[in-house]
């Protein structure tokens, strides 16, 4: 399975801020996605990061709330825009390496809006 | 949208205790995965099922794919302190697709 490394793994933002996060796999994978855990909650998938364009998210998340990229086939970001504390939560990207269907994990995220 | 719901949706054990935890759905899939996740990680993939009726194992852990595809179940046996987590399935309708996460289990053992 691929290594999944997410930068910050945790911050602490102000409100109306944004914060960046970024995914990086060790090795090519085709699909990337982006997962927000609220607190105490399941994961509910935010968004599909296409390599090369834009990416296609479910219904509930924008773009100009959640701004994605996935400049290569190994790294993907996604940012949380104009921040309110309803957006403190962990926030987890997976991928499915070449060949397989299998995802897996990033460690995760963990965003807190003061 | 689809929901999957888990139950039970916490247990307390004794150590050694066997577990069983199952998820149903309303609509069918074609795959169906069991993560755990530990406190300030990410999910880990425990155990992935393709067919309907599949019945996997991985170490002391057992996964079944239902025969209708809407439902799928997993044992743990001789339960241990490390088994203590929250355990999520997952249902995919095609291949590569996105997930939709079950409701959790947590499970806390005690000695």
């Amino acid at each position: 399975s691929a290594v999944i490394s997410q930068k910050p793994s945790r911050d602490i933002c102000q409100r109306g801020t944004s914060l960046t996060i970024q995914c990086q796999v060790d090795s090519q994978v085709t699909m990337m996605f982006w997962y927000r855990q609220q607190p105490g909650q399941s994961l509910t998938l935010i968004a599909t990061a296409n390599q090369g364009s834009e990416a296609t998210y479910e219904s509930g998340f924008v773009i100009d709330k959640f701004p994605i990229s996935r400049p290569n086939l190994t790294f993907s970001t996604l940012t949380v825009s104009n921040m309110s504390p309803e957006d403190s939560s962990i926030y987890l990207c997976s991928s499915t390496a070449l060949g397989t269907d299998t995802q897996y994990f990033g460690p995760g995220t963990r965003l807190t809006v003061l | 949208g689809q929901q999957l719901n888990q139950s039970p949706q916490s247990m307390f054990i004794q150590e050694g205790e066997d577990v069983s935890m199952n998820c149903t759905s309303s609509s069918i899939f074609n795959t169906w995965l069991w993560y755990k996740q530990d406190p300030g990680e990410g999910p880990v993939l425990l155990i992935a099922l393709y067919k309907a009726g599949e019945l996997t194992s991985n170490g002391r852990l057992t996964a079944q794919f239902g025969i209708t595809r809407k439902d799928s179940f997993l044992n743990i046996s001789a339960s241990i302190p490390s088994d203590v987590g929250i355990y999520f399935c997952a249902g995919q309708t095609g291949t590569a697709s996105k997930l939709t996460f079950g409701t959790g289990t947590r499970l806390q053992v005690t000695l």
